[in-house]
């Protein structure tokens, strides 16, 4: 199986910030990566798939980079409907398999 | 746009049968391959498996011998079945949709939360 990880585990940060979530795969996946946001007692949303290619409806401020082993979902700006967890899931091969999640929470 | 509805039993005992159903309401129920995910009370995302119109699946190895995904094209609803569970199969189940040819889910069902305790 493809392991994912992902950094940091959690991080506080304020309205406005800028945020970056690193996602790494254990094997080539060449940009097949997805990003979810989980609000709590809700199902994953998607955000972004094919490593950078936003979801439609999702807002311009998340954007998402990178190829083979290494990706990053950023928040330009970030807002309070932002406060979430953050997934990746590598698409690449079975078992698909996801990243442990970042928690986005109030400095 | 695809709305996914599922229902089943939330409360097992170990060793019983954990079955839940999903149904695909607002588009076209060929053409992808229906999902199981589950979500452990620590957040991770496990995918279980997932099956096509025609019957064809996949499944995860870690749940094979356990797991019968099946499909029923005059409703539109597919089902997941998983035998002999046990406290570590206490999760949140979601039914999803694959995306745009690929393996990434949106939408997902709203989720059932199944515990297992004797």
């Amino acid at each position: 199986d493809i392991q994912m990880t992902q950094s940091p585990s959690s991080v506080s940060a304020s309205v406005g910030d800028r945020v970056t979530i690193t996602c790494r795969a254990s094997q080539y996946i060449s940009t097949w990566l997805a990003w979810y946001q989980q609000e709590p007692g809700k199902a994953p949303k998607l955000l972004i798939y094919a490593a950078s290619s936003l979801q439609s409806g999702v807002p311009s401020r998340f954007s998402g980079s990178g190829s083979g082993t290494e990706f990053t979902l950023t928040i330009s700006s970030l807002q309070p409907e932002d406060f979430a967890t953050y997934y990746c899931q590598q698409a690449n091969s079975f078992p698909f398999t996801f990243g442990p999640g970042t928690k986005v929470d109030v400095k | 746009q695809v709305q996914l509805q599922q229902w089943g039993a939330g409360l097992l005992k170990p060793s019983e049968t954990l079955s839940l159903t999903c149904a695909v309401s607002g588009g076209s129920f060929s053409g992808y391959y229906w999902t199981w995910i589950r979500q452990f009370p620590g957040k991770g995302l496990e995918w279980i498996g997932d099956i096509n119109h025609s019957g064809s699946t996949d499944y995860n190895p870690s749940l094979k011998s356990r797991v019968t995904i099946s499909v029923d094209t005059s409703t539109n609803q597919f089902s997941l079945k998983m035998t002999s569970v046990t406290a570590a199969d206490t999760a949140v189940y979601y039914c999803a949709c694959p995306r745009g040819g690929a393996n990434w889910f949106d939408p997902w069902g709203q989720g059932t939360l199944v515990t297992v305790s004797s």
